[in-house]
C-alpha cells in the first residue's frame, strides 16, 4: 500500500549541529514531496518542498535532497537553534497527501 | 486572508455517541481534506473533499464520514464512537484545482481534539 517511513523518531542535538531527518516512500510515480513543521499545540505548517524535477532545494538553513531511484528524500537542518525544536512530518502525493509518522527534533541551548 | 478554522477546539463524549466537527477553509480554497493524528501514527487522512465531492478516502470504517457545502466549509462526522477514536482531528484546505491540485500547499486548521471516554 501507500507509505512512507520516517527515520528517526526522535532526534537530539546540540544548538548550531545539524540535523538530518530521512524518508523512504512507496509510490515511484509520486511527484511532490513536502515538509511539514509542527510546533507543541500549533497546526502543522508547510516548510519546504521538492518537486520530482530537481534533487535538491534549498532556503536559508533548510534543504532536502531527493533520490528519486531509491525513493528517498531527506530535509537537512543546518545551525539548528532551540525554535527549531518540533515535529517534522514527510510527506508524498499520489492522488493524496500520504504523511510519515514524524520525528520529534530538540534542539538543546 | 483568515486561516483554517476549526470548530469546536475540543469535545468530550463518550463512547457509542457521535460527534460532528466543522472546518471553514480559506477564502477561495475549494479543496478540503481530513486527517487524524495519534501520537506514533502521524497525520492520516480520512478524506477529501472539492467541490461538494468526495474525492478521495483513505482507510477508515464506515463509521467516519463527511460532507462539503457549496461555500466549501466542510463537516465530519463520527457514529458509534470508540475509545480508539481518540484524537486530533484536523482539517487542511488547499485551492485544490487543476493539474496542479497535487502540488497545491495544504493550509491546517487548529484542530478538534475529540476525547472519548
Amino acid at each position: 500500500g501507500e507509505n512512507v517511513e520516517q527515520h528517526p523518531s526522535t532526534l537530539s542535538v546540540q544548538e548550531g549541529d545539524s540535523a538530518v531527518i530521512k524518508c523512504t516512500y512507496s509510490d515511484s510515480a509520486s511527484n511532490y514531496f513536502p515538509w511539514y513543521k509542527q510546533e507543541l499545540g500549533k497546526r502543522p505548517q508547510l516548510i519546504i518542498d521538492i518537486r520530482s524535477n530537481v534533487g535538491e532545494k534549498k532556503d536559508q538553513r533548510i534543504a532536502v535532497t531527493l533520490n528519486k531511484t531509491a525513493k528517498h528524500f531527506s530535509l537537512h537542518i543546518t545551525e539548528t537553534q532551540p525554535e527549531d525544536s518540533a515535529v517534522y512530518f514527510c510527506a508524498f502525493n499520489t492522488d493524496k497527501l500520504i504523511f510519515g509518522t514524524g520525528t520529534r527534533l530538540q534542539v538543546f541551548p | 486572508k483568515a486561516g483554517v478554522t476549526q470548530t469546536p477546539r475540543y469535545l468530550i463524549k463518550t463512547r457509542g455517541q457521535q460527534v460532528t466537527l466543522s472546518c471553514s477553509p480559506i477564502s477561495g480554497h475549494r479543496s478540503v481534506s481530513w486527517y487524524q493524528q495519534t501520537p506514533g501514527q502521524g497525520l492520516q487522512f480520512l478524506f477529501e473533499y472539492f467541490s461538494e465531492t468526495q474525492r478521495n478516502k483513505g482507510n477508515f470504517p464506515g463509521r467516519f464520514s463527511g460532507r462539503q457545502f457549496s461555500n466549501s466549509r466542510s463537516e465530519m462526522n463520527v457514529s458509534t464512537l470508540e475509545l480508539g477514536d481518540s484524537a486530533l482531528y484536523l482539517c487542511a484546505s488547499s485551492l485544490g484545482g487543476g493539474l496542479s491540485r497535487l502540488y497545491n500547499e495544504q493550509f491546517f486548521g487548529p484542530g478538534t481534539r475529540l476525547t472519548v471516554l
